[in-house]
């Protein structure tokens, strides 16, 4: 199975940078992906990692070390809609079908 | 557009009295996840289907059943609902299994609050 860390809560300014960490540990790495969840509402996708590096899409980036377990979710010039729950999942070979396992989410509050 | 679709929103229903939740998809995915979200936890998920291939994961109790009838409709349900079953139920769709991109889409979600 697999182990998912990350922070449960974090705060920041609007118009900052944020950086949000995920670590995992699993047998069988295929895959992390990041999404966004707003209160009370689906998550929605925002990025996906499986080889090492930086991924960017506009003002989201994602990094992934796979020797390390441990991604990153960059979020620049906060704005105040991006209050929201960031979910970390992973993707094992060992599962069968395309099944993810989430971390417990990290609340980011963006203040004025 | 292309979607998955979940009804209802709201979901309130007696301690004990099955319940059914329904998602359906527009995106043609022969995969189709549920997941139970209770307050500010991870989505947990309950059970897949591949195709009409049904996979149950270890930890899903026997309260929880799902039904396939074709690739669009997918149902939840809770046999006997107890209070600890109120929660987000989550349906997602991908497009298959293996190696490579394949996002999960989710649906709306409903909301089922036991009574």
């Amino acid at each position: 199975g697999q182990n998912i860390d990350q922070p449960t809560e974090m705060t920041a300014t609007e118009g900052a940078i944020v950086q949000i960490n995920c670590t995992y540990q699993t047998s069988g790495f295929n895959g992390l992906f990041w999404y966004q969840q707003h209160a009370g509402e689906a998550p929605t996708f925002l990025s996906y990692n499986v080889l090492d590096g930086l991924e960017e899409k506009g003002r989201f980036s994602s990094f992934l070390s796979r020797s390390k377990g441990y991604s990153y979710l960059l979020l620049k010039e906060l704005q105040m809609k991006d209050s929201a729950s960031y979910l970390c999942a992973v993707r094992d070979w060992d599962n069968a079908g395309n099944m993810l396992t989430f971390g417990g989410g990290t609340r980011l509050m963006v203040k004025p | 557009d292309a979607m998955v679709i979940q009804n209802p929103r709201y979901q309130v229903t007696q301690f004990g009295k099955p319940v059914t939740l329904s998602c359906s998809q527009t995106l043609n995915h022969n995969v189709m996840y549920w997941y139970q979200q209770k307050s500010s936890q991870a989505p947990k998920l309950l059970f897949h289907y591949y195709d009409k291939d049904f996979n149950n994961e270890a930890d899903t109790p026997d309260n929880f059943q799902s039904r396939r009838p074709n690739t669009s409709f997918c149902f939840l349900d809770i046999r006997s609902p107890g209070l600890g079953d109120a929660a987000m139920y989550l349906c997602a769709t991908s497009s298959g299994a293996g190696a490579g991109y394949n996002e999960q889409f989710f649906g709306p979600g409903t909301r089922l609050t036991v009574l």
